[in-house]
């Protein structure tokens, strides 16, 4: 059972299209976080929700939303994508302890 | 900002003990140390987590010293496999906002045959 699954793993895209990157989570957690991890490797939190509440985000350009149907899923939507959006997005999930359970990552490449 | 700092990498061989030093100058009381391991392709995985003195688990250790300005993550007879960048967390179970979830740049351990 994967705990914390993202879809999809792989995406590339033009410039300037819309895309989307769903996550689920099945370990019962109330807080999940969408973060990016640049060609550097700098991995930079995002955003975090708990039980389908923003409460961190972190100066992410407007293009970037967030969305929690319910406290298992975090979707992130990217609209008008720019080369620089290029990156691993990773969602992660926690419970009181404060350990983050990541996903395998999607990347995305912006041609 | 992270609120951490750490070697950007290190070497070591087989079969050796391999400890890492996170710096935490500004530590909170209510801040725990958090480490993680990433491979390639991967989310990071936790390792250990402790507020202080020593913790160990079946895979590491964790020394934190009485004033918890630093700690040190001990890896006991690396393998190859161990190779993997490895990250240091500070931050509070709830509330510590966005600084106890920033990953800093992590030292990338290379474990040699």
């Amino acid at each position: 059972d994967t705990a914390v699954s993202q879809t999809p793993k792989y995406l590339v895209t033009q410039m300037g299209n819309d895309k989307s990157i769903k996550c689920e989570q099945n370990l019962g957690h109330d807080t999940m976080y969408w973060y990016k991890q640049d060609s550097k490797k700098f991995l930079k939190i995002m955003f975090s929700y708990n039980n389908k509440e923003l409460i961190i985000n972190e100066t992410v350009p407007n293009r970037f939303s967030p969305k929690s149907p319910d406290k298992a899923h975090l979707n992130l939507h990217i609209n008008s994508l720019e080369l620089g959006d290029s990156a691993v997005y990773f969602c992660a999930s926690s419970q009181w302890t404060g350990e983050l359970f990541f996903g395998e990552g999607s990347r995305l490449t912006v041609l | 900002l992270a609120k951490t700092t750490q070697p950007i990498s290190m070497d070591s061989y087989e079969g050796q003990e391999v400890n890492i030093t996170c710096s935490h100058n500004n530590i909170a009381t209510n801040d725990y140390i958090t480490w993680y391991q990433q491979f390639p392709s991967q989310g990071p995985r936790f390792i250990i987590q402790g507020y202080k003195t020593k913790v160990t688990n079946e895979v590491a250790s964790l020394f934190i010293p009485a004033d918890r300005k630093s700690s040190t993550l001990s890896l006991p007879r690396v393998s190859l496999s161990d190779t993997a960048v490895y990250y240091c967390l500070v931050g509070a179970y709830s509330g510590g906002g966005a600084d106890g979830l920033t990953f800093g740049k992590g030292t990338h351990l290379i474990i040699q045959p």
